[in-house]
């Protein structure tokens, strides 16, 4: 079925390091994909969106990576920093839908010190 | 500021007591939708407004109520709440031509 969801639970990463959030989807007619930061006791806030006619995005220290072959989009953070821990969620958009999003279940990174 | 806000922030209420979650934003978006968020099973959409008077049901509308009487309120009506709607609950907006949406801040309901 249609679906989106991320690969790992959780993830480690040592400070300063990069980290790369996976993200799967199902539905090749999803074109417009976003990932979204959600820190302790705050809501969901935007980080970065890529359309389906594009296969990279980069922004302020984040990039977005999307394989539409294999339905596949990642997040990459350039030299974690402790304020990076936080849940992320993967979104897709599906076409014809009416601005119906469907979120995946999140991933939450942890920096080590 | 560009905001949205929830009301009340915190609710701890009983079985089959009427409430109403109130969700406000002042950026004059026309998009504005519901989303509970349960532990491993991360957001889910109750209702959404593609603008005033127009309301749909999301992927979990049951036992949920809505109204867009006006642009800038979408409240989150709860007529029999049941320990099963226990969860935290976000009001998110948007432009008609942006997908991006704008969260709130959250509303964490425990129904006993």
């Amino acid at each position: 079925g249609e679906s989106v969801g991320l690969h790992l639970p959780t993830l480690s990463v040592q400070e300063g390091d990069n980290s790369i959030i996976n993200c799967a989807y199902s539905n090749s007619a999803s074109d417009y994909f976003i990932w979204y930061k959600q820190e302790s006791g705050k809501g969901p806030q935007f980080i970065i969106d890529i359309r389906s006619n594009m296969d990279k995005r980069q922004g302020q220290r984040v990039t977005v990576l999307l394989n539409k072959t294999v339905k596949h989009l990642s997040l990459q953070i350039a030299a974690t920093q402790p304020g990076d821990s936080a849940v992320y969620f993967c979104a897709e958009n599906e076409m014809n839908r009416d601005d119906k999003i469907i979120f995946g279940k999140g991933t939450r990174l942890h920096i080590l010190p | 500021e560009a905001q949205v806000t929830q009301n009340p922030r915190y609710l701890i209420t009983v079985t089959g007591k009427k409430l109403t979650v109130t969700c406000s934003q002042n950026m004059n978006h026309e998009y504005m939708s519901w989303y509970r968020q349960d532990p491993g099973l991360g957001l889910r959409q109750i209702y959404y407004s593609m603008n005033v008077e127009v309301t749909d049901k999301g992927d979990v509308p049951e036992g949920y109520k809505v109204s867009r009487k006006e642009k800038r309120n979408f409240p989150l009506i709860l007529e029999s709440p049941s320990p099963n709607q226990t969860s935290l609950y976000f009001c998110a907006t948007g432009t008609s031509d942006e997908e991006t949406q704008y969260f709130g801040p959250g509303t964490r309901l425990l129904v006993l």
